[in-house]
């Protein structure tokens, strides 16, 4: 049974930093794309960032560019997203989610299996 | 203000068949697959369509997803009261981002 889980989330200061972390289980990690979707309570979904199949790209919505860094440990079945310079507007529920197909290359927005959401809540 | 335009709300009776739609720009819709989800409340989303037409294993032949020009659309046949939901339009975008419709709350009458 494919399984993802996140954690890390919380409540932290404004300009501070947080590392997301995504554990995967019941499927070959190393073989699929990777991404962070996050939404705010009662809000839509948004495209945070993407990992192609063997960590060689690294894609990054407009909002979080060169604030955040995705990556990955495919000896840990592992995906992170590391969040600097965090802003009241990265409050939101973040989500983990596969690649449908294998040997993506971090672009193909077909998630078939999520995680539950890891809130986080940047307030002073 | 989202990069791809749904309406806010939809609505049908019980076997009716719906549409939603999704209107993009030739940097998104116009140039690139389009995926849909469904969210029910309190959960994580659900894909229904991906590449613009393709189901997922496991999802009913009354989503059918389809594209022409800037525009998609989903439509769901056959309309039951658990398909009461939010769905999502996806599409990928040449500023090397992901991006999504505001959502569309579908109301089953």
């Amino acid at each position: 049974e494919v399984q993802l889980v996140e954690s890390g989330g919380g409540l932290v200061q404004p300009g501070r930093s947080l590392r997301l972390s995504c554990a995967a289980s019941g499927f070959a990690f190393d073989d699929y794309a990777m991404h962070w979707v996050r939404q705010t309570p009662g809000k839509g979904l948004e495209w945070v960032s993407g990992i192609s199949w063997n960590g060689g790209t690294t894609l990054y919505a407009v909002s979080v560019r060169g604030r955040f860094t995705i990556s990955r440990d495919d000896a840990k079945n592992s995906l992170y997203l590391q969040m600097n310079g965090l802003r009241a507007e990265d409050t939101a529920l973040y989500y983990c989610a596969k690649d449908i197909l294998s040997g993506g290359g971090g672009s193909d927005l077909s998630f078939d299996y999520w995680g539950q959401g890891v809130l986080v809540t940047v307030s002073s | 203000q989202s990069v791809l335009t749904q309406p806010p709300s939809a609505s049908g009776t019980p076997g009716q068949r719906v549409t939603i739609s999704c209107s993009g720009s030739s940097s998104n819709i116009g140039v690139n697959y389009v995926y849909w989800y469904q969210q029910l409340p309190g959960t994580a989303p659900k894909l229904l369509i991906y590449r613009n037409n393709q189901r997922p294993s496991g999802v009913p032949d009354r989503f059918s997803g389809s594209k022409s020009g800037t525009s998609a659309s989903l439509a769901i046949s056959g309309l039951r009261s658990e398909d009461e939901a939010d769905y999502y339009c996806a599409a990928w975008d040449d500023s090397l981002s992901g991006v999504f419709g505001g959502g569309t709350k579908l109301t089953v009458l």
